[in-house]
């Protein structure tokens, strides 16, 4: 069945740190790739997407490529800061509405100033 | 635009009770769905409503869980006799009807159900 990977956590970075939260999936077709955020207490948030293989989803310094040969789409950030601090979670869903969403597990991630 | 709303947003039930938590969707979204988060994992889907229907409850305990979305009004998940496993973080999703571009579900806060 389809699933998805991250790494495990919890990542402990400084402040201006490079960041990188691996995520590989299992899948048939080819399914479109989210990352979602969850800070403390609160929802999930849409941080970024990308639908097809080689794009690039990008957002408030984020990134993440789609790349369908290594079925991977790890999510990269330049130079994190304390309010990066949060729960990111990988996942896939298929594009037609109605299919549910398959999330990773999490990977908790704090940044110290 | 307001974003998809869930209450309450916290919920205390005594084993044994009845918790019914609400989720009102986007604007415009016609779909609904629903994602148990409990302690230490991560989010698991269980129904996919639409007005009136249910499509897809395939993530949903056999006993005790229900949902609906009537023609009017917010998609209720309806948790009886309560036990204290059913403690975890409820989430509601919904996405807009078929035929749209767009294959992204948006997400409410949480409802945290704690079973004393």
């Amino acid at each position: 069945g389809n699933s998805v990977t991250q790494m495990e956590g919890p990542v402990t970075l400084s402040e201006e740190a490079f960041l990188t939260i691996n995520c590989t999936y299992t899948a048939t077709g080819y399914p479109s790739l989210f990352w979602y955020v969850q800070y403390p207490g609160e929802g999930l948030q849409l941080l970024l997407k990308a639908t097809k293989a080689d794009d690039k989803g990008s957002n408030k310094g984020f990134e993440a490529t789609y790349r369908k040969e290594t079925t991977s789409f790890h999510l990269e950030k330049g130079s994190v800061q304390v309010s990066d601090s949060a729960v990111y979670f990988c996942a896939l869903s298929y594009y037609r509405t109605g299919d549910k969403v398959i999330f990773g597990p999490g990977t908790s991630l704090s940044v110290i100033p | 635009n307001a974003g998809v709303m869930q209450n309450p947003r916290h919920l205390v039930r005594r084993r044994g009770q009845e918790a019914r938590l609400r989720c009102s969707p986007m604007k415009g979204h016609s779909h609904v769905y629903w994602y148990r988060q409990l302690p230490e994992e991560g989010l698991k889907f269980m129904v996919y409503l639409q007005k009136e229907n249910i499509i897809d409850e395939s993530g949903m305990p056999k006993e005790r869980f229900s949902a609906e979305f009537p023609k009017e009004g917010p998609s209720i998940l309806r948790i009886q006799q309560v036990v204290r496993g059913d403690s975890a973080a409820y989430f509601c999703a919904s996405s807009p009807p078929s035929g749209t571009s767009t294959d992204t579900q948006y997400f409410g806060p949480g409802t945290r159900l704690t079973v004393l």
